[in-house]
């Protein structure tokens, strides 16, 4: 079974930018959530999806976005990029919403550089 | 607003030691907790989901204790292998506010053969 799929891997931006990443969750599951992981702030939630809507949102700007579709694919995208979004940014799938007794399975994220 | 504390930060110890790695979190109206641990450069692994109502969980050579009016939770690994290098974290998972699921910053571990 596959596991959680992001892309790209890696992906330099220079400020003012947007930028869009995409996460194909493991099959069959309905949740997706997006974290920021940096080496000052460590691991941050941005938000959760569930079949296709927003359950969560973390404590980010608005430049922050997302979406689910109906495959459960979801993606986020970040607006007018700032040297501080350089991160590795992670997703996360699970059977169910967070908070239940099924587990968030991670994929290995996209390193993002802002020049 | 949910804080979680790993303690300790970084940890080295000779192979086929037992270990306990510490977590501590300010707010026990947790749904779950998860401990996972992350090798360098990749995404996190899941190793075992404690539920609320539950004190523990095993799998292999690792347990989870969860001891949630105290707001603790303790990852015990049994027999320590050069292959569990990385780093730890834990998550408590709450179920209302906009932090859904806070992280530690971890516990960096060093298996030495």
């Amino acid at each position: 079974k596959a596991g959680v799929t992001q892309t790209p891997r890696y992906l330099i931006k220079t400020r003012g930018q947007q930028v869009t990443l995409s996460c194909s969750p493991i099959s069959g599951h309905r949740s997706v959530s997006w974290y920021q992981q940096t080496p000052g702030q460590g691991l941050q939630f941005l938000f959760e999806y569930f079949s296709e809507t927003q359950r969560n949102k973390g404590n980010f700007p608005g430049r922050f976005s997302g979406r689910q579709f109906s495959n459960s694919r979801s993606e986020m995208n970040v607006s007018t990029l700032e040297l501080g979004d350089s991160a590795l940014y992670l997703c996360a799938s699970s059977l169910g919403p967070l908070g239940g007794d099924q587990p968030q399975h991670f994929g290995d994220g996209t390193r993002l550089s802002i020049l | 607003k949910q804080e979680v504390t790993q303690i300790p930060a970084a940890l080295s110890v000779p192979e086929g030691e037992n270990l306990v790695l510490n977590c501590s979190f300010t707010d026990s109206a947790i749904y779950n907790l998860q401990w996972f641990r992350q090798d360098p450069g990749k995404g996190l692994t899941s190793l075992l989901l404690i539920q609320s109502s539950q004190r523990e969980q095993t799998s292999g050579r690792l347990n989870a204790s969860l001891d949630k009016s105290s707001g603790r939770s303790t990852l015990y690994i049994a027999a320590s292998q050069p292959g569990d290098s990385a780093t730890y974290l834990c998550a408590p998972s709450r179920g209302g506010g906009y932090q859904k699921v806070t992280f530690g910053i971890g516990t960096k571990l060093q298996v030495i053969p």
